[in-house]
């Protein structure tokens, strides 16, 4: 149980354009998600807080237009990143707060790695 | 803020070796979490710990929660190649239900 897929998994961009990224939960139902982004060699960092129903909470420094996050279902989160640069290439890697109690154990996507020419 | 600092930050061992890591905190958690991250993987749920003292093992992996709650432990015992990957500890930030993530404990086994 506590599964949490990503969409793509990879994807190369020119810079300009617009990446969406999907995180969905698998076999349960996520009121909350969140979005991380991770550099080579380095941890994970918190970009936002995704809530089913309502507008994302962005961590301090991150760009909510840049950064659109939408939450439209009880499984699915998408983050799109607008008018991407090469220095957002990273690896964008989504969680799901897991079904019950506890509350605060996240179950992680595989990530999706962003490149941008 | 907050911070998990864990340490060490890389270590090579041999197959069949235990392995120790930790993770400190200034600050007080209330919940533990250890994580497994592949290269180009997300992390993997490990571990959970929920109160001081705390004492749980999964397999060949045992954690623990410090007395303190500004610490906890990572043991592997008799290790094997596939132990290799970055090895986080996270922690909720501010009673929240926002995970913060250590600096990672990057780990190699050599056969």
């Amino acid at each position: 149980g506590a599964v949490v897929s990503q969409h793509p998994s990879r994807v190369i961009c020119k810079s300009g354009t617009s990446v969406k990224i999907e995180c969905r939960s698998l076999d349960f139902q996520a009121t909350t998600m969140f979005w991380y982004r991770q550099f080579p060699k380095q941890s994970l960092m918190l970009m936002a807080t995704s809530n089913e129903g309502s507008k994302a909470t962005y961590e301090q420094g991150v760009e909510k237009d840049k950064f659109l996050i939408n939450h439209a279902s009880l499984t699915l989160s998408t983050l799109t990143v607008t008018s991407a640069h090469p220095e957002d290439s990273s690896f964008y890697i989504c969680s799901a707060r897991g079904p019950g109690e506890p509350y605060n154990e996240q179950f992680f996507g595989p990530g999706t790695r962003l490149t941008v020419l | 803020g907050q911070q998990l600092n864990q340490s060490p930050q890389s270590m090579f061992i041999q197959e069949g070796e235990d392995v120790s890591m930790n993770c400190t905190s200034s600050s007080i958690f209330n919940t533990w979490l250890w994580y497994k991250q592949d290269p180009g993987e997300g992390p993997v749920l490990l571990i959970a710990l929920y109160k001081a003292g705390e004492l749980t093992s999964n397999g060949r992996l045992t954690a623990q929660f410090g007395i303190t709650r500004k610490d906890s432990f990572l043991n592997i015992s008799a290790s094997i190649p596939s132990d290799v990957g970055i090895y986080f500890c996270a922690g909720p930030a501010n009673n929240t239900d926002k995970l913060i993530f250590g600096t990672g404990t990057r780990l190699q086994v050599f056969p």
